[in-house]
């Protein structure tokens, strides 16, 4: 079963406008990743969070993680072509982590410009 | 640093066949994850080691599939005898810690094997 649920699957946006893409968990959450993948290609570092109510930035996009809610939103703001990918959330659901990191099957965003 | 290099690139193989994809991770990187992305299934752990040693295999699909990690600069992901549906893009990836890390997990460029 998919423990790791991202919503939308899929987003088009016109060039200026903000956007957010959210990761739910069915499972306690105890550190939450988000990636970027280009088609083709590996997936790229965004950042990581790992205590409730975090919130990290990183250029134009920001990540939260609501640990109540088991949930992380990453929030691009005036987007632009540059930002369209697949973006992915991966999550570590064992205590003390033994490096078994799940991922969501991403959201698919394209930029219009 | 060149990042996690994974070779080939692209595979192109008939069924039966057998298949070894390789990993190079990151110099000093003490973990070591081969995944697997389709599009069904999204991006899956298959296994990973730690230092050298797997850890966890419990994501390998089949006996058909076996990964080594002879030292700590190199690792294999054999696939033997290669089906159709075994067709995806296998990812290596490589970490200091899965745990205190605020880098991540470092990704390879990739493996697109298809299976004819």
């Amino acid at each position: 079963s998919q423990e790791l649920e991202q919503s939308p699957q899929s987003l088009i946006v016109q060039e200026g406008k903000n956007l957010t893409i959210n990761c739910t968990s069915s499972k306690t959450l105890y550190g939450l990743y988000w990636y970027k993948q280009k088609y083709g290609e590996g997936l790229i570092f965004l950042m990581m969070l790992q205590k409730g109510g975090e919130e990290k930035s990183h250029e134009k996009i920001t990540a939260k993680l609501d640990e109540k809610k088991q949930q992380s939103s990453l929030h691009i703001t005036a987007s632009q072509p540059s930002h369209a990918g697949i973006y992915l959330c991966g999550a570590d659901i064992n205590v003390g982590s033994q490096g078994n990191l799940i991922f969501g099957k991403g959201t698919k965003l394209s930029v219009k410009p | 640093d060149a990042g996690v290099i994974q070779s080939p690139r692209h595979e192109v193989t008939e069924m039966g066949q057998e298949v070894t994809l390789r990993c190079k991770p990151i110099s000093g990187h003490d973990y070591l994850f081969w995944y697997r992305q389709t599009m069904m299934r999204g991006l899956e752990l298959l296994i990973y080691f730690n230092n050298n040693v797997p850890i966890d295999d419990s994501g390998m699909p089949e006996d058909r599939f076996s990964a080594k990690m002879p030292n700590a600069s190199f690792s294999t992901l054999k696939i033997q005898p290669s089906e159709p549906r075994d067709s995806a893009v296998y990812f290596c990836a490589s970490s200091l810690s899965p745990v205190i890390s605020n880098y991540g997990y470092t990704f390879g460029s990739g493996t697109r094997l298809t299976v004819v």
